[in-house]
């Protein structure tokens, strides 16, 4: 089946710090990709999403590009913040059998940025 | 607007018993999804509906099991709990069976002891 990887963390940054997280994934067809963010104490949040290839989403500075060719989606920022301190899951969308779609996550990839 | 809202927001039950956690989507939203989210690891597909129907079925044991209701709120029931049980219980909606972008409530934290 379809699957994300994702790279481990901790990654801890310095406020204004580019942050990259990076996310590859595996897929029969041609997925739609998202990423959500899990801020401490809260759920999940969508944070970007690009449903075909090329498609860059973007959203509160960050952004990632599909690349269908790298199988990739990895997540941008050119300056974090210390707000940005959060757990962050790439994940694809997989139809299902009978008529629905389920999303499958990667483990997530927690980031801590010092002031 | 509201959004998801789920209940209840945490509870504890003894291994062998029974619990129903349960949702609401968002207002104009169809279909429900459930999703198990252990500790350190990202949510695992559960459950689809769509309309009051299955649409989806991830690799769970059938003590898991599911329902949708007219108005779209949904339960999820997990029958002779397991200590593996105990986990995040994250409810999402999204406006259609096929409409691929999932919205979550905060869920409900579930711990077996």
């Amino acid at each position: 089946g379809d699957s994300v990887t994702q790279m481990e963390g901790p990654v801890t940054l310095s406020e204004e710090a580019f942050l990259t997280i990076n996310c590859t994934y595996t897929a029969t067809g041609y997925p739609s990709l998202f990423w959500y963010v899990q801020y401490p104490g809260e759920g999940l949040q969508l944070l970007l999403k690009a449903t075909k290839a090329d498609d860059k989403g973007s959203n509160k500075g960050f952004e990632a590009t599909y690349r269908k060719e790298t199988t990739s989606f990895h997540l941008e920022k050119g300056s974090v913040q210390v707000s940005d301190s959060a757990v962050y899951f790439c994940a694809l969308s997989e139809f299902t059998d009978t008529g629905g779609f389920k999303t499958i996550f990667g483990a997530g990839t927690r980031l801590f940025v010092k002031a | 607007d509201a959004g998801v809202t789920q209940s209840p927001t945490h509870l504890i039950k003894t291994r062998g018993q029974h619990v129903t956690l349960r949702c609401s989507p968002i207002s104009g939203h169809k279909s429900v999804s459930w999703y198990q989210q252990v500790l350190g690891q990202g949510p695992q597909f559960i459950f689809q509906y769509y309309e009051k129907e299955e649409r989806g079925r991830g690799n769970f044991p059938d003590r898991f099991s599911a329902r949708q209701f007219p108005n779209y709120s949904s339960e999820l029931n997990v029958n002779a709990l397991l200590l593996g049980d105990s986990a995040l219980y994250l409810c999402a909606s999204s406006l259609s069976s096929s409409g691929n972008t999932i919205y979550f409530g905060e869920g409900s934290w579930l711990t077996v002891v």
